[in-house]
């Protein structure tokens, strides 16, 4: 089945920095979103991006589909970014079904 | 409304007990999912309905039972679970189960078994 390699594992930040997550697929997608799970275990959608570039407020995502990746932006951050940040695709081939990568866990200090 | 609901938010329960989670969407959704997700992992495919019809199930035990009742509606009947069950269990549903569908997940039910 197709591969998710999300990197960093871990990210540490100081509130007010940037940073850029980056999801890494092995084949082709039909699907891509981003999520950010909360500490209280809520998975909240941030972007359908299968491939081009969005913006959303201090978020932004881009996919590069025939390279097989993606990358979410977090500009300024804030305390309230911290949690889990995870990338799931569907591959291409009528599987529809989602795989998850293993997450980035951001932590932003105040 | 892009709202997935889920009750109880939490369940503690005994391995002979049985006890159901609910998951109700107004999204006007087709296909409903049951995933299970334990603490530093990401979420496990369980269930996915597509139009009320069990579509998809990833061999999940039988001690796990899915039923959908309507498009609205999704519940998981739990029976004789064992320790190991005790996860974050997360229901979601899209617009339909087709390629390049975009998912919607409720809060979740954290689930306790002793």
């Amino acid at each position: 089945g197709i591969q998710v390699e999300q990197s960093p594992p871990d990210l540490i930040l100081q509130e007010g920095a940037n940073s850029t997550l980056r999801c890494n697929f092995s084949d082709s997608v039909n699907n891509l979103q981003w999520f950010h799970q909360n500490p209280w275990g809520q998975l909240i959608n941030l972007f359908y991006i299968p491939s081009g570039t969005k913006q959303n407020g201090r978020l932004s995502a881009t996919t590069v589909a025939t390279e097989r990746y993606s990358l979410l932006y977090i500009s300024s951050s804030q305390t309230t970014d911290s949690g889990v940040y995870f990338c799931a695709v569907e591959a291409s081939g009528g599987s529809y079904i989602p795989t998850f990568g293993r997450g980035t866990s951001l932590i932003v200090h105040p | 409304d892009t709202e997935v609901t889920q009750t109880p938010k939490h369940l503690v329960m005994g391995m002979t007990n049985k006890k159901s989670l609910k998951c109700e969407q107004h999204m006007g959704h087709r296909a409903m999912y049951w995933y299970k997700q334990k603490a530093k992992k990401p979420p496990e495919l369980m269930f996915v309905y597509s139009y009320e019809k069990l579509s998809i199930n990833e061999s999940v035990p039988s001690r796990f039972s899915p039923e959908c009742p309507n498009s609205s509606l999704l519940n998981l009947h739990l029976h004789a679970l064992q320790p190991e069950d005790s996860a974050l269990y997360l229901c979601a549903s899209s617009p339909v189960v087709l390629a390049g569908d975009e998912q919607y997940f409720g809060p979740g039910t954290r689930l306790t078994v002793t």
